[in-house]
């Protein structure tokens, strides 16, 4: 069992919008805003695709967004696109006790 | 570019110890922390250990406390893992990963791993 908590999955149609949540505990990310989002597709690395809630790297389309209430973070992927299907995990931040928490992903399908 | 390029793989008796390697390019070694994330076959993610940048500090999962301990040689701008006392549930693909930036907690660059196999 994962420390924050994502639902297993989340689907849309093209062009339409997808909200994941990831839910943990006013010891991680409710105590800090150091909640990051990676996608992950099979067989390849994770990409970091939103960093301290809100923040977008440089080249992630501004199509993903983060937002953090109290101890539930969440992502929207606008505009669905074909290539945006794979695996989305939450990390936040959790003190220098346990440091760095994931959630258990959440499985994004394109319909 | 960053390059995160993980070694040292295998399969390991229950017991046994190995020991990864990520050599690192593209960016300054010494300035930057890094951690070692691993996904077991079927699972999430799970955060393992990080050495900061001047590498004065360690943290672990409680998972591996003990038994894995990361370090960075300079000199070839390499990242270990040294695990002993290897499980069943320590088999996974290990990812070494790059941290975004000083005091950080996200990882901007991501190698492509090196699967661990613990079994008789």
């Amino acid at each position: 069992q994962s420390a924050l908590t994502q639902p297993p999955s989340a689907s849309g149609s093209p062009g339409q919008s997808v909200t994941i949540s990831c839910t943990g505990s006013n010891s991680d990310v409710g105590a800090y805003d150091y909640v990051s989002w990676y996608q992950k597709h099979p067989g390849k690395a994770p990409k970091l695709m939103i960093y301290e809630v809100t923040k977008r790297p440089s080249g992630v389309p501004d199509r993903f967004s983060g937002s953090k209430s109290g101890s539930t973070a969440s992502l929207t992927v606008s505009g669905l696109k074909a290539e945006d299907e794979a695996e989305y995990y939450c990390s936040s931040y959790a003190g220098n006790n346990k440091y760095v928490l994931f959630g258990g992903g959440t499985k994004v399908t394109v319909l | 570019e960053v390059r995160l390029v993980e070694s040292g793989g295998g399969l390991v008796q229950p017991g046994g110890s190995l020991r990864l390697s990520c050599t690192a390019s593209g960016f300054t070694f010494m300035r930057y922390a890094l951690s070692w994330v691993r996904q077991a076959p079927g699972k999430g993610l799970e955060w393992v250990s990080v050495e900061t940048g001047n590498g004065d500090t360690t943290h672990y999962a409680d998972s591996v406390k003990g038994r894995f301990t990361i370090s960075r040689d300079k000199s070839n701008s390499t990242l270990y893992l040294r695990m002993t006392s290897l499980r069943a549930e320590d088999t996974a693909l290990y990812y070494c990963a790059k941290h975004k930036g000083g005091g950080t907690y996200n990882f901007d660059s991501w190698g492509q791993g090196t699967l661990v196999t613990v079994s008789s």
